[in-house]
């Protein structure tokens, strides 16, 4: 079973550029969420959902934009890209309930000249 | 708001060496406490966890309490191997069902393992 798949791995754009980091999960899962991992930081919190047609914000939102259309799908819009948004992205599901660990893709290492 | 503190690293030790990578938290209410471990190029993979005081979570020879009059969860293991190499992340989510998916993470703590 695939669990969380991020496409793509490895991305590079100028500033001012736009993308969306993919992310999908075959688990059924109700909640997906994505975060930013920079070095020194862990990893925070950019945007969650609860459920299909529900997203809400995480610790830093500002910059991203997302949407979930179906329980499968969640990606991750960067409208005008920034250096600040140079970072390794990641997305990751999980049930919905008693709290239950998350599952993680691989990832996408975003670089912004 | 919630908050973890790991202890800084990178933490480098010999093989067979024992290891302790201090976590500290501050929440409201009971919280849900997880270690996860990243592998060089990979996701995070959940190691172990732990959802009420005094609780032991355990996984691969690692073990983590739940101190909840210490506020901490410190993971350690008695014999480390070259395979143990990663970078650790101490987390936490809110009780109950609010977690919504939403983890606090601590800082990650680098280990390297030598032969």
């Amino acid at each position: 079973n695939a669990g969380v798949t991020q496409t793509p791995k490895f991305q590079v754009l100028k500033t001012g550029q736009s993308m969306t980091l993919q992310c999908a999960q075959d688990m059924n899962h109700e909640y997906m969420s994505w975060y930013r991992q920079d070095p020194g930081m862990g990893l925070r919190l950019i945007h969650y959902s609860v459920g299909a047609g529900i997203t809400d914000q995480g610790e830093v939102p500002n910059g991203y934009n997302v949407s979930r259309s179906t329980t499968e799908d969640f990606p991750l819009r960067l409208l005008s890209a920034a250096p600040s948004q140079t970072s390794v992205y990641f997305c990751a599901s999980s049930r919905s309930g008693v709290p239950s660990p998350l599952h993680f893709g691989n990832g996408t290492r975003l670089t912004v000249t | 708001g919630n908050s973890v503190t790991q202890m800084e690293g990178p933490v480098t030790l010999s093989e067979e060496a024992f290891l302790t990578i201090n976590c500290t938290y501050t929440a409201t209410g009971y919280p849900s406490l997880f270690w996860y471990v990243q592998y060089p190029g990979e996701g995070l993979q959940l190691l172990l966890k732990a959802t009420k005081a005094d609780d032991k979570g355990s996984n691969k020879g690692f073990e983590a309490t739940y101190r909840k009059e210490t506020t901490s969860f410190h993971l350690e293991k008695g014999s480390v191997q070259v395979s143990d190499s990663a970078v650790y992340f101490c987390a936490l989510s809110d009780s109950g069902g609010t977690s919504y998916g939403k983890l606090t993470f601590g800082q990650g703590t680098i280990l390297t393992v030598h032969p």
